[in-house]
């Protein structure tokens, strides 16, 4: 059973406008979620990260949102650009998941694609 | 430069034998990943280490084994009782095993069974 899920597998923006990036979890446990950007062949390449005591966290064009009630985050870029065009995944992780802590749990990734 | 670097980017094995993934990191991280990442998947666990000479399996451990005798490498090796070795492998490391501290990854290894 998925305990992250990113049930969109793909995106389509055009250049200069919002993407939304949506994840949903089930394990409440969870504390601390990252987000990731991936490029075919390459590893992912850290993009931002939100703890569960915050709703909010901002870096630049990228911001994560929190709702823990609804066990929902979400990225937004704004504005998006073609270069971030790549695959974007959602993680989580819980200090004290049966002594597996810190271990990250992945979605399936969404991929985004940004047109000119 | 710090980083994690993976060796080879590409390998090629023929069914039955074992194969060594290697993964450095200059970082000073005591904590290091391996994982794997198939089409249309999100990245699954095989292995992880806290600390030199210690490591657990993940979710998927069953045909892979590793060692971490040196804080800098954490090399995996696909042996030949993995049923569907073909994948992308890629390591990660953060600074310790806190459920807070932001994993670095590598930039992955492609390992095709022929």
């Amino acid at each position: 059973d998925q305990q992250v899920k990113q049930n969109s597998p793909s995106l389509s923006v055009q250049e200069g406008r919002i993407s939304i990036l949506n994840c949903d979890y089930t394990n409440s446990m969870f504390d601390y979620f990252l987000w990731y950007k991936k490029y075919p062949a390459e590893g992912p390449t850290f993009l931002i990260s939100i703890s569960s005591i915050k709703d909010k966290n901002e870096d630049g064009r990228f911001t994560v949102f929190l709702n823990k009630s609804a066990k929902h985050l979400s990225l937004h870029i704004v504005p998006s650009q073609p270069g971030d065009s790549a695959v974007y995944f959602c993680a989580a992780s819980d200090k004290n998941y049966g002594g597996s802590q810190g271990n990250l749990i992945f979605g399936k990734g969404t991929k985004l694609s940004v047109k000119p | 430069d710090g980083g994690i670097t993976q060796s080879p980017k590409y390998l090629f094995r023929k069914e039955g034998q074992n194969v060594t993934l290697s993964c450095e990191q200059n970082l000073n991280h005591d904590a290091m990943y391996w994982y794997r990442q198939d089409p249309g998947q999100g990245l699954r666990l095989i292995y992880y280490s806290q600390i030199v000479n210690d490591f657990q399996k993940g979710d998927i451990a069953e045909g892979y084994s590793v060692s971490r005798e040196k804080k800098e490498s954490f090399p995996l090796t696909v042996t030949s009782a993995q049923k569907n070795p073909t994948a992308f492998y890629l390591c990660a490391s953060s600074i310790a095993r806190s459920g807070t501290d932001t994993q670095y990854f590598g930039p992955g290894t492609r390992l095709t069974v022929l």
